[in-house]
C-alpha cells in the first residue's frame, strides 16, 4: 500500500536462525504494528509502538522483539525461529491508537 | 479469550443479493467497531466504522449496524458484487486502546 512498505515480501528460513522483518512507512505517522496472521485465529497483535523507542507487546509476543529507533521505521526481530511462527505478518501503520490503521502488504514466513 | 468473535468462517451469497456478515463481542467497554476487507496477497483495507454512540453507519453499499445490548455488530452489502469477494474482519476498540481483531470471514459471491 502507498505509504508502507514491508521487507521481504516472502522469506524461508530455517528453525534456530535469527530473522528480522522491516516495515518502512513515509506518512510520519506516530503509531506502529506488528500483526500475523493464522487461519483460524485471524490477526493478532504481536507488538506496537507509539512513537520512536516507545513500544509495548501485544497478545503473541512471546518469541518476538521490536525496535523503532526512527519514526519510519518498525523491526520484527524473530530472535530464533520456530515453525509455530510460520504465518503471514503484517505491519500497520495508524495516526492514533483509536484510528483506523492502513496495512502493508505482508511478509510471508516459513520457518523449516 | 477471544473478545471478538466472527463465528461464520465462510459465506456465499449470490451475486446482487444482499451479503450480511456478523460478529459478536464480549467486551462492553468496546466503543469503536471496525470493519476490514482483506484480498488474497495483499493487507486489510479499511471499510466501513462505526462508535457506540450510532446503531447505524452507512457507506454507499455498505452498511453497519452495532446492536449495543445484544454485543453485535453487522456489516450489510447491498447488491453484492464479485469483487466484494474477500475475507472481512471486525475489529473493535475500548477508549483509546488498541484494536482487537475476529477471525475472519471469507465472503464469496457467486455470479
Amino acid at each position: 500500500d502507498a505509504g508502507i512498505t514491508q521487507s521481504p515480501r516472502h522469506k524461508v528460513t530455517e528453525t534456530g536462525t535469527p530473522v528480522t522483518l522491516r516495515c518502512h512507512q513515509t506518512e510520519n505517522h506516530r503509531y506502529m504494528y506488528w500483526y500475523r496472521q493464522d487461519p483460524g485465529h485471524g490477526l493478532r497483535l504481536i507488538h506496537y509502538s507509539y512513537g520512536v523507542k516507545d513500544t509495548d507487546k501485544g497478545e503473541v509476543s512471546d518469541g518476538y522483539s521490536v525496535s523503532r529507533s526512527k519514526t519510519e521505521d518498525f523491526l520484527l526481530t524473530l530472535e530464533s525461529a520456530t515453525s509455530s511462527q510460520t504465518s503471514v505478518y503484517f505491519c500497520a501503520i495508524s495516526e492514533s491508537n483509536r484510528a483506523y490503521a492502513t496495512f502493508g502488504s505482508g511478509t510471508r514466513l516459513t520457518v523449516v | 479469550d477471544q473478545q471478538v468473535k466472527q463465528n461464520s468462517p465462510s459465506l456465499s451469497v449470490q451475486e446482487g443479493r444482499i451479503s450480511i456478515l456478523n460478529c459478536d463481542y464480549t467486551n462492553s467497554m468496546f466503543d469503536y467497531f471496525l470493519w476490514y476487507k482483506k484480498y488474497p496477497a495483499e493487507g486489510p483495507t479499511f471499510l466501513i466504522s462505526i462508535s457506540s454512540i450510532k446503531d447505524k453507519n452507512e457507506d454507499g453499499r455498505f452498511t453497519v449496524f452495532l446492536n449495543k445490548s445484544a454485543k453485535h455488530l453487522s456489516l450489510h452489502i447491498v447488491p453484492s458484487q464479485p469483487g466484494d469477494s474477500a475475507v472481512y474482519f471486525c475489529a473493535a476498540s475500548e477508549g483509546n486502546e488498541k484494536l482487537t481483531f475476529g477471525t475472519g470471514t471469507r465472503l464469496t459471491i457467486i455470479p
